[in-house]
């Protein structure tokens, strides 16, 4: 089955303790991208990649790290959590380098706590 | 920032009735999409519409964007419960690099 897929599902962690995201997509897309949705605020874009070793900064991407060693794989990282990161968050993808121009396929989401 | 912004945010009818969504933008677009979130959910896409196209259907969807005025509208037809979910428009533009910029949503939701 096509998907994308994102571990964990749900994460509570504290302030300052290193986490990763995972997504993984089997469909051989190659753009993928990270937002976040908050509450009022919609979802805002924090990073994208338009194929391997190809990365870019979205709207907010202050504390946030990404990297695309492999087609399938974008992890996000966030080296040092703070409460301000407490989000839901989705990891998206497309089938050509220039995701804008196509249809983006969802993850189910994360929904990270920091205390 | 958000380059779309859809109105009403919120909207409750009777299934059956249609439902009529809207998004303005600020800056040329290559395309517009609109699409749909259950309750915390992922989002699904419903329907992409280029800037050179006037109007779109899919199913009981319709689109129309007018460019002039910067803006684009989601018509469902025939309401159903299960249309329940909040809806997002979302831009691409030439000056916004690769970026996918989404709205704020309207949540609709349909009353048995």
């Amino acid at each position: 089955e096509a998907q994308v897929t994102q571990n964990p599902r749900y994460l509570i962690t504290v302030t300052g303790k290193k986490l990763t995201v995972t997504c993984s997509q089997n469909m051989n897309h190659e753009y993928m991208s990270w937002y976040r949705q908050d509450p009022g605020l919609g979802l805002r874009q924090i990073y994208y990649s338009m194929n391997v070793e190809v990365t870019d900064k979205g709207d907010v991407p202050e504390g946030y790290k990404v990297s695309r060693k492999e087609k399938r794989n974008f992890p996000l990282i966030l080296e040092s959590p703070s409460p301000n990161q407490t989000s839901l968050y989705f990891c998206a993808s497309s089938l050509r380098g220039q995701g804008i121009y196509n249809e983006q396929f969802f993850g189910p989401g994360t929904r990270l706590t920091v205390l | 920032s958000q380059q779309g912004e859809e109105d009403p945010q919120a909207l409750s009818i009777q299934e059956g009735e249609n439902a009529t969504m809207n998004c303005s933008y600020k800056t040329s677009i290559n395309n517009l999409q609109w699409y749909r979130q259950n309750s915390g959910r992922g989002l699904v896409h419903l329907i992409l519409i280029r800037s050179n196209e006037r109007e779109k259907h899919s199913g009981r969807l319709r689109v129309t964007l007018d460019t002039s005025k910067k803006s684009s509208s989601l018509l469902i037809t025939a309401s159903r419960a299960a249309d329940t979910a909040s809806y997002f428009c979302a831009t691409g533009g030439y000056n916004a690099g690769n970026m996918l910029t989404f709205g704020g949503g309207t949540r609709l939701m349909v009353k048995p």
